[in-house]
Order: structure tokens, then C-alpha cells, then sequence
């Protein structure tokens, strides 16, 4: 079954420093997504990408946060300077239509400290 | 307001003792209700997408069925492997490219041997 591959699976940063989250998605998928998840709380959208570019963002995800999808296959989030609040886990998505096939990653569990 | 509400919070059963798991959401115009499963440190898993009222979907143990403002997962006869979190989430209104999932805070069920 396709699946959404995420690298690393943790990554430890120090505060203030750019952390690169990598996803692969679906192949023949067209729209790609990233969420948070902090330790005990709600899944949460942080941004969605399609045509490549934006289509919608969260006001979590201010100018701190970007996104890429540099070569067709990957698709990036960066934290240019990372606070302790940045803590949690990541989850990268990808879907067919924008309903079809809604799968989510294993996630990156980011640690700030 | 949640739009997603998750109940009860966290659930304990004996191996065999069926049960319930419910989602209301407060949207008008649903596009989809998603469930998905989660085990601990680990990206939500898709069981089933519902998209309108009256529509049950079934998957081994479990049952999915949607009304104009719940839904309910129903689990026949759970055994231990079972045990994780169960996430509800909404895809809303369109509005443009948006297909943003948003979640309730999930049901922790516990089947015990």
C-alpha cells in the first residue's frame, strides 16, 4: 500500500537554530500538507500546498515557517529559527483530490531545547 | 467553539464488551467526516471517510456511521490490539483549494485481555 515516508524520524535542535522536516509523498498525489501535533494535545493544520504554492496557511505558521517542494518528489518544511514551543511532532500528508486518500506520515518528533 | 467534539475522553473495556465512540462537529456544508487511528509516537492512521448523512462504512471490528451532526464508531467485540487513540476530524466547506482536516482531541481506548 502507498504510504507517506517521513525523515528523521526525531530530531534534536537546539533553540534558534533552522531544522529542515522532510516528507515523500504519495506519488500520483497533488496536494501536500503539514500538521503538529504537540505531546497531549489535538492534531493541528499548519499549511497546505498545491500547484506548487500555498493554498492555505495557519496562524501558526508564520514567517518563521516555509515550505518547499524542491524536485517533484520531496516536499520540505523549515523552521528558520526554532523557539521551545516548536516541540512536537510533525506530520506530513499528501491526498489525491484534496478529499481522496488522505494519508498522513509516521512524523518527525522535534525536540528543542 | 471546537467544531469537533470527541467523547468520552478515554475508554476502558474488557476484551469482547462492544462499545461506542463518538463524534459531534457544529460545521454546516460537511465535506467529509475522516476517522483515524493512533498509536502512541506514531501518524494517524485512516480507517474510514464518511460524506454525507445515513452513510455507514465497516472494517473487521469496526463500523462507522454519520448523522447530520455526530458520528459514532462503533467497535464489536474488541481485543487487546485495539488499544489506541481513535481521531475524529472534518474536512469543512470548500473554499477554494482548501482541504484542511480538522481534528477533535481523540478517544484513548483501552481493551484489556
Amino acid at each position: 500500500e502507498p504510504e507517506v515516508t517521513q525523515t528523521p524520524s526525531h530530531q534534536v535542535t537546539q533553540m534558534g537554530q533552522e531544522v529542515i522536516l522532510r516528507c515523500v509523498p504519495i506519488s500520483n498525489h497533488l496536494y501536500f500538507y503539514w500538521y503538529r501535533q504537540i505531546l497531549g494535545q489535538k492534531v493541528e493544520f499548519l499549511v497546505s500546498f498545491y500547484n506548487n504554492e500555498i493554498s492555505e496557511k495557519s496562524e501558526i505558521f508564520d514567517d518563521q515557517f516555509s515550505v518547499e517542494r524542491p524536485d517533484g518528489s520531496n516536499f520540505t518544511l523549515k523552521i528558520r529559527s526554532t523557539k521551545l514551543e516548536d516541540s512536537a511532532m510533525y506530520f506530513c500528508a499528501s491526498s489525491g483530490s484534496g478529499i481522496y486518500g488522505y494519508t498522513f506520515g509516521s512524523g518527525t518528533r522535534l525536540t528543542v531545547v | 467553539e471546537d467544531q469537533v467534539t470527541q467523547s468520552p475522553e478515554a475508554l476502558r473495556l474488557q476484551e469482547g464488551e462492544s462499545s461506542s465512540l463518538n463524534c459531534s462537529y457544529t460545521v454546516s456544508g460537511l465535506r467529509g467526516l475522516f476517522w483515524y487511528r493512533q498509536d502512541p509516537g506514531k501518524g494517524p492512521e485512516f480507517l474510514f471517510t464518511l460524506y454525507s448523512a445515513g452513510e455507514e462504512k465497516e472494517k473487521e471490528r469496526l463500523k462507522a456511521t454519520l448523522t447530520k451532526k455526530e458520528s459514532f464508531l462503533h467497535i464489536t467485540a474488541p481485543k487487546p490490539e485495539d488499544s489506541a487513540t481513535y481521531l475524529c476530524a472534518v474536512l469543512l466547506p470548500y473554499t477554494g483549494a482548501n482541504s484542511k482536516l480538522t481534528f477533535g482531541k481523540g478517544i484513548t481506548l483501552s481493551v484489556r485481555p
